[in-house]
């Protein structure tokens, strides 16, 4: 099993909606969690970071966490063109504060 | 305002030459990182820094070399030695924190072989 796996996509959201990008992970013992968004020729950008199960909520980004499944997603609310994006789940590697990347989700919203 | 810089932001290497790449950050972080970025890749782990004078190999460390001389300064040398090196460098810090231990990306370096 891959560290970290997320839909490569392109995932494809009309304006307005809620966008949904999941990340499963391998490691057990990992602590927290981060998504970071990837504009195209640009580099990440650290927009959500949760450390215990559950829901966490800023602005229009909400994680959630499930431990047990080993599971992570982020959602975001009334979806704009400006969101459009490549999105990382980073999980840290086992017994290490340093996080693995998955390949990224490609979000686009269209107007 | 506090940042990462990175130089140059595009560069062009000629085989069996060795090239580095700068990078410069202020937010008074302890650990540094280079990745590595492939088109429709995630970020690989080249080398990472936790410490002044001291640095671990990452997850594709060969045909690559770094030094850290300074808190703030991460260089990282292509070597001729890694034979596949055009791709996307991202440069990295954080304080760091088992826990949460975010990161900060500088703009990157794009590297094409010629």
């Amino acid at each position: 099993q891959k560290e970290v796996e997320q839909n490569s996509g392109p995932l494809s959201v009309p304006e307005g909606a809620i966008a949904s990008l999941n990340c499963t992970y391998s490691d057990r013992g990992s602590q927290s969690f981060f998504w970071y968004r990837q504009y195209s020729g640009k580099s990440p950008e650290l927009i959500m970071s949760i450390y215990s199960n559950g829901d966490k909520e800023d602005g229009r980004f909400t994680a959630q966490l499930n431990k047990a499944s080993q599971y992570v997603s982020l959602l975001i609310r009334d979806s704009q063109p400006s969101d459009s994006a490549t999105y990382l789940c980073a999980p840290p590697r086992g017994g290490s504060y340093i996080p693995t990347f998955g390949r990224g989700t490609s979000l686009i919203v269209h107007p | 305002d506090g940042g990462i810089t990175q130089s140059p932001k595009y560069l062009f290497r000629k085989e069996g030459q060795n090239v580095t790449l700068s990078c410069e950050q202020n937010l008074n972080h302890d650990a540094m990182y280079w990745y590595r970025q492939d088109p429709g890749q995630g970020l690989r782990l080249i080398y990472y820094s936790q410490i002044v004078n001291d640095f671990q190999k990452g997850d594709i460390a060969e045909g690559y070399s770094v030094s850290r001389e300074k808190k703030e300064s991460f260089p990282l040398t292509v070597t001729s030695a890694q034979k596949n090196p055009t791709a996307f460098y991202l440069c990295a810090s954080s304080k760091p924190d088992r826990v949460a231990n975010e990161q900060f990306f500088g703009p990157g370096t794009r590297l094409t072989v010629l």
